[in-house]
């Protein structure tokens, strides 16, 4: 069973960066798939924030691409999101997911089919 | 970036009724790149749809999804209980992920 969870502080203080862990078991992040960040403010939608490979480039919304970093753990058996100067608006429940690059048996890509149950991360003084 | 445009915004329904959710992109979508979530209050999204029109491991048959280029549509055939919460579509395309902004279905 494949199973993701966040962890990381739930208070950021603003102009400092805020840092998540989203541990991955039941899966190996050196397998097939893409992991990503997703966030949602309160009471809002969602939205993404980037994807890595376990051996390539990490993939970042272009709207937050300057404070964003994504990285994949040494032990590949978590992965990393950092986003610097953060501010009110960075408050947010965000999201660890595994992404399906290409299904096999129907072509289809790009798809979240594994999330962690999500992390509050409120930015305030 | 391709933006998706959900409608309508709130869907007021009642038990055993049927759910048409639309889901409409600002320049077209590769049919096996459009997905669809379900999300109950406080907790993540589900995967329900992916490729369009497949649907994902455990998701009733009354979930159903269509469509291509920029119109997409997730119906469910009949609203059980369990089926209020609020629908997202996500599309990728070129290294870049994104997600209309909601549809919520609520008892009437």
């Amino acid at each position: 069973q494949v199973h993701l969870q966040e962890s990381g502080p739930g208070l950021v203080k603003p102009s400092e960066t805020l840092s998540l862990t989203c541990i991955v078991s039941g899966s190996s992040i050196s397998s097939g798939y893409y992991w990503g960040w997703i966030r949602q403010p309160p009471g809002k939608g969602l939205e993404w924030i980037g994807t890595i490979y376990h051996s390539g480039d990490p993939y970042y919304n272009p709207s937050l691409k300057s404070r964003v970093t994504i990285s994949v753990g040494t032990s590949k058996k978590h992965f990393s999101l950092k986003l610097s100067s953060v501010t009110a608006a960075d408050t947010a429940v965000y999201f660890c997911a595994r992404t399906v690059d290409y299904d096999v048996l129907t072509g289809s890509r790009g798809y979240f089919d594994y999330w962690g149950q999500g992390t509050l991360v409120t930015v305030s003084s | 970036e391709i933006v998706l445009t959900q409608s309508p915004g709130t869907l007021s329904l009642s038990p055993g009724e049927r759910a048409t959710l639309s889901c409409r992109a600002s320049q077209s979508v590769s049919s096996n790149s459009l997905a669809w979530y379900q999300q109950k209050p406080g907790q993540a999204p589900r995967l329900l749809i992916f490729g369009a029109s497949s649907r994902a491991t455990g998701i009733p048959d009354r979930f159903s999804g269509s469509g291509s280029g920029t119109d997409f549509t997730l119906t469910i055939s009949r609203l059980e209980p369990e089926d209020f919460a609020v629908y997202y579509c996500q599309q990728y395309g070129n290294l870049l992920w994104t997600f209309g902004q909601g549809t919520k279905v609520e008892i009437k």
